[in-house]
């Protein structure tokens, strides 16, 4: 059974550029969610999708960001207009049902 | 005031040193508790999950719950160097619903 797990690991880019981040979740798992981190914090909820729906969107989910799971299984988060605030760890996590969440390695990103 | 509060330290102890570690919540809609490892630049992995008041045992981890006084507890018994990571305190009001998370502390335990 591999883990969640997240693409690019890393990413560089310059202010004003649009990233996409990757997650694949673990197999048959229909809740998938994503968590940002910055340094010295706990991870904070961004939004989470029951199979192809979003079902939650946090404040923090500003209209720069979207996200999407189509069918239901691998999701990508996009940020546009990147800002030097949103520099932070970005993670994933899955579950099946009344479950805990099992997490990705996260991606880590920095705005230069 | 912040809904998960939990102490960043650090810690550090010696190998071998029972090591507690706790959180406090102000909502008490919060019914599901986990406890998360983090090492340096990575995901975070769960080590305890539990659901009631009480506790909860898994070889070297103790996990508390006290429900009536909003508190959490992670105890490791004769901790290890390979114990030194940030323990995440996390909790839901459902199952499948998104986790709060504490700031985390960071723990070293020193051979």
């Amino acid at each position: 059974d591999t883990g969640v797990s997240q693409n690019p690991r890393h990413k560089i880019t310059k202010r004003g550029q649009n990233v996409t981040f990757r997650c694949d979740p673990i197999s048959e798992h229909n809740r998938l969610y994503w968590y940002r981190q910055t340094l010295g914090q706990g991870p904070e909820f961004l939004t989470y999708f029951q199979n192809e729906a979003q079902l939650e969107k946090s404040r923090l989910l500003s209209d720069r960001f979207s996200a999407e799971r189509p069918k239901g299984s691998f999701s990508t988060l996009e940020i546009q207009r990147t800002e030097q605030g949103d520099s932070a760890m970005y993670l994933c996590a899955s579950t099946r049902g009344p479950d805990t969440q099992y997490f990705g390695p996260g991606t880590r990103l920095t705005v230069l | 005031q912040k809904e998960v509060e939990q102490d960043p330290g650090p810690l550090s102890v010696p190998e071998g040193a029972i090591v507690s570690l706790n959180c406090t919540y102000s909502n008490s809609a919060f019914q599901y508790f986990m406890w998360y490892r983090q090492y340096s630049r990575k995901g975070p992995e769960l080590l305890m999950y539990t659901y009631s008041s009480g506790n909860k045992e898994d070889g070297r981890f103790t996990a508390q719950v006290d429900k009536s006084s909003k508190y959490i507890s992670l105890f490791i018994r004769d901790s290890q160097p390979s114990d030194s990571a940030t323990y995440l305190c996390a909790m839901s009001m459902g199952g499948s619903e998104k986790l709060v998370f504490g700031k985390g502390t960071k723990l070293t335990v020193n051979p």
